[in-house]
């Protein structure tokens, strides 16, 4: 079975500051990890998605992950926070029968 | 281009009534997933479809929960006889495909559900 362990339920940073969202996954097989955001009252929006082509993967506003096998982890960074980064954040794992399990999710605040 | 739309936007019913959530995928997706979010569960998987396959139900909680897709486009997703523990956030979305370059998925903005 997959799982997701979202290690820090809350982040706070300054606006201008690096921000890192920690995830380590749990897999049988090479898996698909993505890092969704939902922004108060809205959908949850795809931020990047690893599927083994390179194992650092950028995706949209900045945010970058790195995928590392050795330690099961798919941590999820942005090097200049902003105060529209205020969200909450999910890392996902997709299991070889096409579900999503979904972290319990990282609350991020910006101080401005 | 268009996303992921679902209706109603909220919705508040009385204990014991049945409601139906509507979700239109994005044009041209073969899956469609069913999700719920809930303050204690976080995010659960309910039940997808792909083509013309049989559904996966295997995340319904109850058999008073069941969907259906007709014509290979919209769902509902039907719940009877409401409990409060049904109040969540429901959401839907869509993808190309089941696995390969087409498998991400994309969210409708979800239905929120207050059963009183």
């Amino acid at each position: 079975a997959q799982s997701v362990t979202q290690l820090d339920s809350h982040v706070s940073v300054s606006e201008g500051t690096p921000v890192l969202l920690r995830c380590n996954y749990s897999s049988s097989y090479s898996p698909s990890l993505f890092w969704y955001v939902q922004h108060p009252n809205k959908g949850l929006q795809l931020l990047l998605k690893y599927t083994s082509a390179a194992t650092l993967v950028k995706g949209i506003n900045g945010f970058e992950a790195e995928f590392k096998k050795s330690e099961t982890s798919f941590h999820l960074t942005k090097p200049s926070a902003h105060m529209s980064d205020a969200a909450e954040y999910f890392c996902v794992v997709k299991s070889n029968d096409y579900k999503l399990s979904f972290g319990a999710g990282t609350t991020v605040t910006v101080r401005a | 281009g268009a996303g992921v739309s679902q209706s109603p936007s909220n919705k508040v019913t009385e204990k014991g009534k049945d409601v139906e959530l509507r979700c239109d995928p994005i044009s041209g997706h073969t899956a469609l997933y069913w999700y719920r979010q809930s303050l204690g569960q976080g995010l659960e998987f309910l039940i997808y479809f792909q083509g013309n396959s049989a559904p996966d139900k295997s995340g319904l909680p109850s058999d008073r929960f069941s969907a259906e897709r007709t014509g290979g486009s919209v769902s509902t997703l039907t719940i009877q006889r409401t409990q409060q523990e049904d109040s969540a956030v429901y959401l839907c979305a869509s993808s190309l495909e089941l696995w390969g370059l087409g498998e991400t998925q994309y969210f409708g903005p979800g239905t929120r559900l207050l059963v009183l």
